[in-house]
């Protein structure tokens, strides 16, 4: 089956830098990759996605990007503020069943 | 729509007790989605119905563990006999199959003592 790594596991930054999480995944016919976020406590909650025909995706301070050549795909988080801390799973599926999770990166946003 | 509803929220229970978790997906939803998580291992994928219908159970751990969609509307994911080490938030997802967004439920975070 499908097997998605995800780095960094922790991520610690400053109010207003940039975060960058990556994943990597190890089957090509995957072809729909989404970024969830979850807060403590509570339900992983989609925050953006992209799919294998697009190379980068943005939503406000949120952007993905993906290199199917490569096999991986990255979230970019600009500006960050303190309501962004939370856990970050990578995910890639095919035609959207079979959803398979990377390990997480819990990140900070130190006010 | 309320949203995928899952009960019991919290279970504590002792070892060798059967433990069952259920699941309402999102009305329209045809499939639906067993994870558990831990902070070992993330979010694994346990089992995943489309249309009712069992597709993948390879995550299932061990016989102890069964899932069952009897309808549409409704899933249960049981344990029998319990372990200490079965202790984990159990989350149940929905999708329209195909379309890709998972929503997740508010996840049963299960204790076996």
């Amino acid at each position: 089956g499908e097997n998605v790594e995800q780095h960094p596991s922790t991520l610690s930054v400053q109010e207003g830098d940039s975060a960058v999480i990556k994943c990597t995944y190890s089957d090509s016919a995957s072809n729909y990759f989404p970024w969830y976020k979850q807060e403590l406590g509570k339900r992983p909650q989609l925050i953006i996605d992209i799919r294998s025909n697009v190379g980068e995706k943005k939503d406000q301070r949120i952007a993905v990007t993906l290199n199917k050549t490569a096999k991986h795909f990255s979230l970019h988080i600009t500006e960050t503020q303190p309501e962004d801390s939370a856990v970050y799973f990578c995910a890639a599926s095919i035609t959207g069943n079979q959803f398979y999770f990377g390990t997480g990166t819990s990140l900070t946003v130190i006010p | 729509d309320a949203g995928v509803i899952q009960s019991p929220r919290h279970e504590v229970t002792e070892m060798g007790q059967e433990v069952t978790l259920r699941c309402k997906p999102i009305s329209g939803h045809n499939s639906l989605f067993w994870y558990r998580q831990t902070m070992m291992r993330g979010l694994e994928l346990l089992i995943y119905f489309n249309n009712n219908v069992p597709i993948d159970d390879s995550g299932m751990p061990e016989d102890r563990f069964s899932a069952k969609m009897p309808n549409a509307s409704f899933s249960t994911l049981k344990i029998q006999p319990s372990e200490p080490r079965d202790s984990a938030v159990y989350f149940c997802a929905s999708s329209f199959h195909g379309t890709g967004e998972l929503f997740f439920g508010e996840g049963s975070r299960l204790t076996v003592l």
